[in-house]
């Protein structure tokens, strides 16, 4: 049962425009929520977090919605740039476990 | 700070062979998780360490066996490969336990088990 659901498996945006990347969740006791960033052949880094308590956080040219009544995040990416190309992760924490989505490639186009 | 160490960076097993993987991290940090990504997958969590001598499991712990005898090390071992256990192996640390706290992932061992 995937607890936390990335629905689209690629995006592809043109450079300058707005990237929205989607998560879908179940479990109502998740307290974090958080993106990450792959690269190939690399780990995955952090990019941003959210509290359930907060419906928005942003840094810089991204910003995290979280809408708690409809189990559903989304990541914004403005302006998109040919170097956001990469795998991103949702994830989310809940009592010591971190569950992540099936990730979504993200092809930002020159 | 080297930050999160993971060796072999490569493996190849036969069926039926046994491994550990190596995980270290120069942090301090309480948290250890391991993770294995599959194609369409995603991440899925293993098994997770929350100090020195406390393990439990994650999403898919069958398999696979844990230990942590130091803040620094979380070793993860394959005691019979099976060709299940194909894939991309990440390991990961955080500073606090008791809470969300950003996880530092290592650069990744990729098994192939024959």
């Amino acid at each position: 049962d995937q607890q936390v659901k990335q629905n689209s498996p690629s995006l592809s945006v043109q450079e300058g425009r707005i990237s929205i990347l989607n998560c879908d969740y179940t479990n109502s006791m998740f307290d974090y929520f958080l993106w990450y960033k792959k690269y190939p052949a690399e780990g995955p880094t952090f990019l941003i977090s959210i509290s359930s308590i907060k419906d928005k956080n942003e840094d810089g040219r991204f910003t995290v919605f979280l809408n708690k009544s409809a189990k559903h995040l989304s990541l914004h990416i403005v302006p998109s740039q040919p170097g956001d190309s990469a795998v991103y992760f949702c994830a989310a924490y809940g009592t010591y476990k971190y569950i992540f989505g099936t990730g979504t490639r993200l092809k930002v186009l020159a | 700070n080297a930050g999160v160490t993971q060796t072999p960076k490569f493996q190849v097993l036969k069926t039926g062979q046994s491994m550990t993987l190596q995980c270290a991290q120069d942090m301090n940090h309480e948290y250890m998780s391991w993770y294995r990504q599959d194609p369409g997958m995603g991440l899925r969590l293993i098994h997770y360490s929350v100090g020195a001598g406390i393990t439990d499991q994650g999403e898919v712990p069958n398999g696979y066996n844990v230990s942590r005898s130091t803040t620094e090390d979380f070793p993860l071992r394959l005691l019979s490969a099976a060709p299940s256990q194909t894939s991309v192996y990440f390991c990961a640390s955080s500073y606090g336990a008791s809470t969300y706290n950003e996880q530092f992932f290592g650069p990744g061992t990729r098994l192939t088990v024959l």
